[in-house]
């Protein structure tokens, strides 16, 4: 089974307005951890937000929110007034334990298109 | 502050030649990771440091690839001989446990292209 699915290849959202990209895992470790992450053309792959298995409000931080669901195990990321700048590939991840340690899994990332 | 160091940018060889990458963690950063990420796909984990101890190498293809991280700082990855199969991105990533514990919030550098023709 995929530990992370992200069934939306690509997406497209007009300028201003919301948008809401779909994650979600699977794993039998209690404390585990979400992330995205966004890759412009450039290549660098750029954090956004956290949350913790454990945390009881969902994260956010600034245009960025994540709809945390934990009995559905999804993990969406929204987010708000969309700029152009927000066009890139969006990497959901999860972080959970294993005999190494901690091990972060990637999904296949959601390429975002904003139009003007 | 500096983040997460990566030269080269692009290398490009001929197969069965041998390319190094080296990464210089943000400073602070006891784990340190190596990722590989193919066309269209997300990262795949390479191998993991903590400190200067290999704790994951299990997706590291031991044949032809190898990785050092001596002083715990920064880190190289070799691999020889290159195949055709071997041009992707190699990422490099490193974050700060203490203990074993924090979220293990990774950072990313720019990354290296490979092409191996």
């Amino acid at each position: 089974a995929q530990k992370i699915t992200q069934t939306q290849p690509g997406m497209f959202v007009q300028e201003k307005e919301a948008v809401t990209l779909d994650c979600t895992y699977d794993t039998s470790d209690p404390s585990y951890g979400l992330f995205w992450y966004k890759q412009p053309s450039s290549g660098e792959m750029i954090f956004l937000i956290y949350q913790g298995s454990y945390d009881q409000q969902n994260a956010t931080e600034g245009r960025y929110s994540l709809n945390f669901q934990k009995a559905r195990k999804s993990a969406n990321l929204v987010i708000s007034a969309s700029q152009l700048g927000d066009s890139a590939m969006y990497f959901c991840a999860m972080r959970e334990r294993n005999t190494g340690g901690f091990k972060t899994i990637f999904g296949a990332g959601t390429r975002l298109f904003v139009k003007a | 502050e500096a983040g997460v160091v990566q030269s080269p940018r692009y290398k490009i060889i001929e197969k069965k030649q041998p390319v190094a990458f080296w990464c210089n963690p943000i400073s602070g950063h006891n784990t340190l990771y190596w990722y590989l990420q193919n066309l269209g796909q997300g990262p795949e984990l390479l191998i993991r440091y903590e400190n200067e101890e290999a704790v994951d190498d299990s997706q590291l293809p031991k044949d032809r690839f190898s990785a050092e991280r001596l002083k715990g700082v920064d880190s190289t990855l070799k691999i020889q001989p290159a195949e055709l199969g071997d041009s992707a991105v190699y990422l490099c990533a490193s974050s700060f446990l203490a203990g074993g514990m924090g979220t293990d919030t990774q950072y990313f550098g720019p990354g290296t292209r490979l092409t191996v023709l």
